[in-house]
């Protein structure tokens, strides 16, 4: 059983376009990480969001963490082919880090 | 170095043979973790090290896997009497201290026949 529930499994947009992705669970996390994963290599840390209702932006990537500490979102506005990978949520409790099975974004040219 | 190392970055081998996978922190990280991620899964918390120490084993699948970590630095996964439902990418993160943003490795890419 995933702690972390990813949605949607697989997106596929055109370049230019907006995207969101989601990130639920049932558990309340002290903290929620975004991770980017390329073929071939680990993944790689976008953000680290801590406060309940925290918004942080990366230029074009904005990532939410919900109110209750539960749920959080990615959302990638003008989507660009650099944007395409496997988009991994990751829940924080003590040393241990719960991820979600990742959604899978191609961004077409 | 500048990253986590792993080695090898891939390994084929046959059912039933034993296999040993290798990490390589961040210069001075204290803590070490290791991680399965299989096809369609996410990342699976097999086992952390402060220090050499390994306080909670409790992700490690089945007692044919074990890990150590020597000297505060390198660590070795190794899998005994490999199955195939082991197949899958082994990756390694370290990070400065516990609960701090943990980096990681490559991965090494693990196929049982």
């Amino acid at each position: 059983t995933q702690l972390l529930e990813q949605s949607p499994q697989f997106l596929s947009i055109q370049e230019g376009e907006n995207l969101t992705v989601y990130c639920n669970s049932s558990s309340v996390f002290s903290s929620l990480q975004w991770y980017r994963q390329e073929p071939g290599e680990g993944p790689v840390l976008l953000v680290t969001v801590v406060t309940g209702g925290e918004v942080k932006k990366l230029k074009r990537l904005t990532f939410q963490f919900g109110d209750a500490r539960k749920d959080s979102s990615l959302h990638i506005t003008a989507a660009q082919p650099g944007d395409t990978g496997l988009y991994l949520c990751a829940g924080g409790r003590d040393y241990k880090l719960s991820f979600g099975a990742g959604t899978t974004v191609t961004v077409r040219a | 170095g500048a990253g986590v190392s792993q080695s090898p970055s891939n390994k084929v081998t046959e059912k039933g043979k034993d296999v040993e996978l290798r990490c390589d922190p961040i210069s001075g990280h204290t803590a070490l973790y290791w991680y399965r991620q299989s096809l369609g899964q996410g990342l699976e918390f097999l086992i952390y090290f402060q220090g050499n120490s390994a306080p909670d084993k409790s992700g490690l699948p089945s007692d044919r896997f074990s890990a150590e970590r020597t000297g505060g630095s390198v660590s070795t996964l190794t899998i005994q009497r490999t199955q195939q439902e082991d197949s899958a990418v082994y990756l390694c993160a370290s990070s400065f201290y516990l609960q701090e943003t943990q980096y990681f490795g490559p991965g090494t890419r693990l196929l049982v026949l």
